[in-house]
């Protein structure tokens, strides 16, 4: 089944604890981007790779970093969680560029940080 | 990236068409405008794409006039199973921005 998977789905942590979200995307799709979405606000776009070692930054890139080094694989690290870091997170992935090719999205992941 | 405007929410009820506009007035030659639904807690999904005219699929049907500087999204006979947040997007290339969406209940 063409998808994509996140993990954890739900996960709570501390303020300045290291944390990775991971991204696995079975379609060999060359596009991956990740949002964050919050009340009010819809989704924004944090990191997007355009093919493998190939990122740059979306709307709200602070506090985030990525790497792609797979084409199936864009994971998410939030080096030193803050507070105002708790969302929830999507992964998403296309053919080319996203605004002209389908985006499929994972599930979520709820991120909680005390 | 073009901005967009759509409304905030619209109610309608079982088996009536829902028809959201979105604005865009400084939308590009290139850009593209594509629709995303997405229920509470759920990634969006893709439901149309369309560059000028009219464009139909099994899900919705998507007009956009000549000067392309709005577009409709018209959901026909909608069901309670409708009810969802729909997002209206402008752009060409790999930057994107959802906005707030417009949430569309319906009711029995």
């Amino acid at each position: 089944e063409a998808q994509v998977t996140q993990n954890p789905r739900y996960l709570i942590t501390v303020t300045g604890k290291k944390l990775t979200v991971t991204c696995s995307q079975n379609m060999n799709h060359e596009y991956m981007s990740w949002y964050r979405q919050d009340p009010g606000l819809g989704l924004r776009q944090i990191y997007y790779s355009m093919n493998v070692e190939v990122t740059d930054k979306g709307d709200v890139p602070e506090g985030y970093k990525v790497s792609r080094k797979e084409k199936r694989n864009f994971p998410l690290i939030l080096e030193s969680p803050s507070p105002n870091q708790t969302s929830l997170y999507f992964c998403a992935s296309s053919w080319g560029d996203s605004m002209n090719n389908e985006q499929f999205f994972g599930p979520g992941t709820r991120l909680t940080v005390l | 990236l073009a901005k967009t405007t759509q409304p905030i929410s619209m109610d309608s009820y079982e088996g009536q068409e829902v028809n959201i506009t979105c604005s865009h007035n400084n939308i590009a030659t290139n850009d593209y405008i594509t629709w995303y639904q997405q229920f509470p807690s759920q990634g969006p999904r893709f439901i149309i794409q369309g560059y000028k005219t009219k464009v139909t699929n099994e899900v919705a049907s998507l007009f956009i006039p000549a000067d392309r500087k709005s577009s409709t999204l018209s959901l026909p006979r909608v069901s309670l199973s409708d009810t969802a947040v729909y997002y209206c997007l402008v752009g060409d290339g790999y930057k994107l921005s959802f906005g707030a969406g417009t949430t569309v209940t319906v009711r029995a």
